[in-house]
């Protein structure tokens, strides 16, 4: 069982907006920063939302993150069907002295 | 541009030692704004961090608690390049493994940003 909670799968329709969560403590979310990961398949993870709500070079603004508490959410508007992936969320956990992971959402474009 | 390129043998069998290594070009394993990491992704475990090492001034080590004293993280300057050593592996340690680089400013680090291209590593007689 992941230190971080993420919802396993997540859908919706071309254009559309979707959210996905990811629950962490006090210890990791709750006073570090968050970060997102797009994973397609066969490949390796990608940086898509670094502290909370910074996108790397080359990431669309589509994708947008946010934090509140020891929450934090990833936000798609303009679903595109190359945006079918998993998807992870991340934080270092001060209790655990490492890098923890979500377990994944998967998210299906209908 | 970082790049990550991983080797090292795919097959390993019960009770032996993984051993993975990662070759850095575009940057210096030596940097004071980088630490060097090892990650692994399977169906059972997800995606977990096993460790990293990093230098200033002198080398540090930073192991995850899932495989501590099992483990051991090892910079190459001669080659830039960094390694991973997992001793008596089990069938759960068969996953993907990963080699990332975590960008570092002002005492902090960020999570990985430059990913290798992922080793397929079975434990298996």
């Amino acid at each position: 069982q992941s230190v971080l909670t993420q919802p396993p799968s997540a859908s919706g329709t071309p254009g559309q907006r979707v959210t996905i969560s990811c629950s962490g403590s006090s210890s990791n979310i709750g006073i570090n920063y968050a970060y997102w990961y797009q994973q397609l398949p066969g490949a390796a993870p990608k940086l898509l939302i670094s502290r909370n709500n910074q996108r790397p070079s080359g990431v669309p603004d589509r994708f947008s993150g946010s934090k509140s508490g020891t929450s934090a959410s990833l936000a798609i508007s303009g679903l595109r069907s190359e945006d079918e992936a998993d998807y992870y969320c991340a934080a270092w956990d001060d209790s655990l002295s490492g890098w923890m992971f979500g377990g994944g959402t998967k998210l299906t474009v209908l | 541009q970082v790049q990550l390129q991983q080797s090292g043998p795919g097959l390993v069998k019960p009770s032996q030692t993984l051993s993975l290594t990662c070759a850095i070009s575009g940057d210096s394993v030596s940097s004071n704004s980088a630490a060097w990491d090892w990650i692994r992704q399977s169906p059972l475990r997800g995606l977990e961090w096993l460790g990293r090492t990093y230098y200033r001034s002198k080398w540090y080590n930073d192991y995850g608690v899932f495989v501590k004293g099992r483990i051991t993280i090892n910079p190459d300057t001669s080659k830039n390049q960094f390694s991973l050593q997992l001793n008596s592996v089990t069938p759960e340690d068969t996953a993907v493994y990963y080699c990332a680089r975590e960008p570092c400013s002002g005492g902090s680090c960020y999570s990985s940003d430059t990913w290798g291209q992922g080793t397929l590593v079975t434990v298996s007689s």
